[in-house]
């Protein structure tokens, strides 16, 4: 079974500061990944996937991740963060091809200062 | 509009009293999901169908049951809430494998429950 770790529990920046959330997974055969967002008092909403090719990703609102399949990464990027970017993201892996079971991260909760 | 929904969005009960947790979804998804979300925790799959009349337990079943039969509606129900069921939970549903945006979760708004 795969498994996910977000290393950053809690991150807090200043507004223009750049981001990097850490996610990585275990499993050995080919993954779909993926990165939700939860705005406060929301439901969880799609940031990015990637599913297969380019290993670099764009998102809504300016995110970016990077598959690195060697290191078993998928981390989250954005050069600039606002305010509005406060919420908690979740990194999430499914097998390619198999099962609909999604194994999500324990979450990042990210505070954005003005 | 493409949506899930769930109701109610907010419950508060006591211990014991039997409570269903409506959700439905308008998109013909093959598969739907229950999450419970809990601080430090992150979240935590209850139980899945992978179509009508197909349920299976994910991480935290305990305490908790579902149904499918009919595709597009999934309900949780707790039998015998009790304090530590206390949570905002999600129904989630994902097109069928083979499509485009396979594995694709979408979320309904969530309903916060309260057990005392």
């Amino acid at each position: 079974a795969q498994s996910v770790s977000q290393h950053n529990h809690h991150v807090i920046l200043s507004e223009a500061a750049s981001l990097e959330l850490g996610c990585n997974y275990s499993y050995g055969g080919t993954v779909n990944l993926f990165w939700y967002v939860q705005y406060p008092g929301q439901h969880l909403q799609l940031l990015l996937k990637y599913f297969s090719g380019d290993p670099l990703v764009k998102g809504i609102k300016g995110f970016e991740a990077e598959f690195i399949k060697s290191k078993f990464s998928f981390n989250l990027r954005k050069p600039s963060v606002q305010w509005s970017d406060t919420a908690e993201y979740f990194c999430a892996v499914t097998a390619s091809g198999g099962s609909y079971i999604p194994t999500f991260g324990r979450g990042t909760s990210l505070i954005v200062h003005p | 509009e493409a949506q899930v929904t769930q109701n109610p969005r907010y419950l508060i009960t006591v211990t014991g009293k039997k409570l269903t947790v409506t959700c439905s979804q308008n998109m013909n998804h093959e598969y739907m999901s229950w999450y419970r979300q809990d601080p430090g925790l992150g979240l935590r799959q209850i139980y899945y169908s992978m179509n009508v009349e197909v349920t299976d337990k994910g991480d935290v079943p305990e305490g908790y049951k579902v149904s499918r039969k009919e595709k597009r509606n999934f309900p949780l129900i707790l039998e015998s809430p009790s304090p530590n069921q206390t949570s905002l939970y999600f129904c989630a549903s994902s097109p069928p494998w083979g499509r485009g945006d396979s594995y694709e979760q979408y979320f309904g708004p969530g309903t916060r429950l309260t057990v005392t």
